[in-house]
């Protein structure tokens, strides 16, 4: 079964503009991660941001911010003040397991960002 | 401080043969994960390595195999290449092993089988 699930293959907005990217995760544990990354066309996994499914604050990192439903189990990317450099595939990615026996990441499918000038 | 390094960069190879992938985790890591990245899609989780032991692993078949040595370095064995073992494969690292530290990963090695 699909564990994380972005729903949008592509994505453009505007330079300047704020852009949002849904993503939902199905788990059955009570503790896990959930984490953005972002990867350029070099490939390299650049890390974003994290939140913790105890934490009860929505998570932010700069212009990066995430909207964190957790009834909803969806946990969507806010990019404020978009930049022609933020123009990536981006990942949403749910980390579960125990401390003590390791954990996976899961990654979902992705979505592609275009940044317009 | 040195990030998560990879090597080789490329790499090429023919079906059935054996190749072997090395990764050094960040300074101060000692937990390494393994991931496989085909064109276009997400990574998938292979395994992870903490305390020289595998502590998880994804549905790969036993044709992947890994070791971690006492200097938490890792490599990733993949014996009797298929076509379809063409991908990245990335080496995250992270401290100890918890749902709440943030992992880093390398640039990747992209193995291409012929």
């Amino acid at each position: 079964a699909q564990k994380i699930t972005q729903t949008q293959p592509g994505m453009f907005v505007q330079e300047k503009e704020a852009v949002t990217l849904d993503c939902t995760y199905d788990t059955s544990d009570q503790s896990y991660g959930l984490f953005w990354y972002k990867q350029p066309s070099s490939g390299e996994m650049i890390f974003l941001i994290y939140q913790g499914s105890y934490d009860e604050q929505n998570a932010t990192e700069g212009r990066y911010s995430l909207n964190f439903q957790k009834a909803r189990k969806s946990t969507n990317l806010v990019i404020s003040a978009s930049q022609l450099g933020d123009s990536a595939m981006y990942f949403c990615a749910m980390r579960e397991g125990h401390s003590t026996g390791g954990f996976k990441t899961i990654f979902g499918a992705g979505t592609r960002l275009f940044v317009k000038a | 401080d040195a990030g998560v390094t990879q090597s080789p960069t490329h790499l090429i190879k023919t079906r059935g043969q054996q190749v072997t992938l090395r990764c050094s985790p960040k300074s101060g890591h000692d937990t390494v994960s393994w991931y496989q990245q085909a064109l276009g899609q997400g990574p998938q989780f292979i395994f992870q390595y903490y305390e020289e032991e595998e502590r998880q692993r994804g549905n790969f078949p036993d044709r992947f195999s890994g070791h971690q040595f006492p200097n938490y370095s890792s490599e990733l064995n993949v014996n009797a290449l298929l076509l379809g073992d063409s991908a990245l494969y990335l080496c995250a690292s992270s401290f100890r092993v918890s749902s709440y530290n943030e992992q880093f990963f390398g640039p990747g090695t992209r193995l291409t089988v012929l």
